[in-house]
């Protein structure tokens, strides 16, 4: 089966380095979305694309987030400087095209210290 | 955004028949009804999805009220691998997709 991959799958770092999270979209997938789970917030919407372009980022914090997709085969979330309050798991999904259902990664669980 | 309102949590027996309520009163008329499940320690994975008919699949099965204003996930048998978090989500002509709390179910044996 065609999955979404995540790397790295845990990270550990410390308050204001900059973290680097990445995504493999299944093959042909034109829809990359961004969550991250906490659990007092929940699943929270960040960002997502289709093919290749921001549609909608305002579920970020524009200061020290940013989220690209260099090419069709790679997503990226950055956060620089981190924070404590950043950790979370963070999540990708990929669709095929608007309304097809979501396919998720494992996602990357990011502690900040 | 149009919202969805799930209970919390739910119980069912194992081998028994689920059903999962979803009100989304303002729904508008384009808003598909989608339904994932979250497993622990997972992605969240999707059950099915449906505009105004019921669906089925091999998963489970939507039942969609004709005002299109509740929808109900059924589990048709449940087992122990069903035990997650299920969210139902409206996902419009904007393409975004927003996750609520969800209802947890847990399922006794």
């Amino acid at each position: 089966d065609a999955r979404v991959t995540q790397t790295p799958r845990h990270k550990v770092t410390e308050m204001g380095q900059e973290v680097t999270m990445r995504c493999q979209p299944i093959l042909g997938h034109n829809t990359v979305f961004w969550y991250r789970q906490t659990m007092m917030q929940g699943l929270e919407l960040l960002a997502y694309f289709r093919n290749r372009a921001p549609l909608d980022d305002s579920g970020m914090p524009k200061d020290r987030f940013s989220a690209e997709m260099p090419d069709a085969t790679l997503a990226t979330l950055k956060i620089q400087p981190s924070e404590p309050r950043d950790s979370a798991v963070y999540f990708c999904a990929s669709g095929l095209h608007v309304y097809s259902p979501l396919h998720f990664g494992n996602g990357t669980r990011l502690t900040v210290t | 955004d149009a919202k969805t309102t799930q209970p919390n949590s739910m119980e069912s027996n194992e081998e028994e028949p689920v059903h999962l309520p979803c009100n989304h009163s303002t729904i508008s008329g384009t808003d598909y009804i989608h339904w994932y499940r979250q497993l622990p320690s997972q992605g969240p994975e999707y059950v099915i999805h449906g505009l105004t008919s019921n669906v089925n699949n091999r998963m489970a099965s939507l039942a969609i009220a004709e005002d299109r204003k509740s929808s109900t996930l059924i589990l048709h048998r449940a087992t122990l691998r069903d035990a997650a978090v299920y969210y139902c989500i409206l996902r419009g002509n904007n393409n975004d997709m927003r996750f609520g709390a969800g209802t947890r179910l847990t399922v006794k044996p």
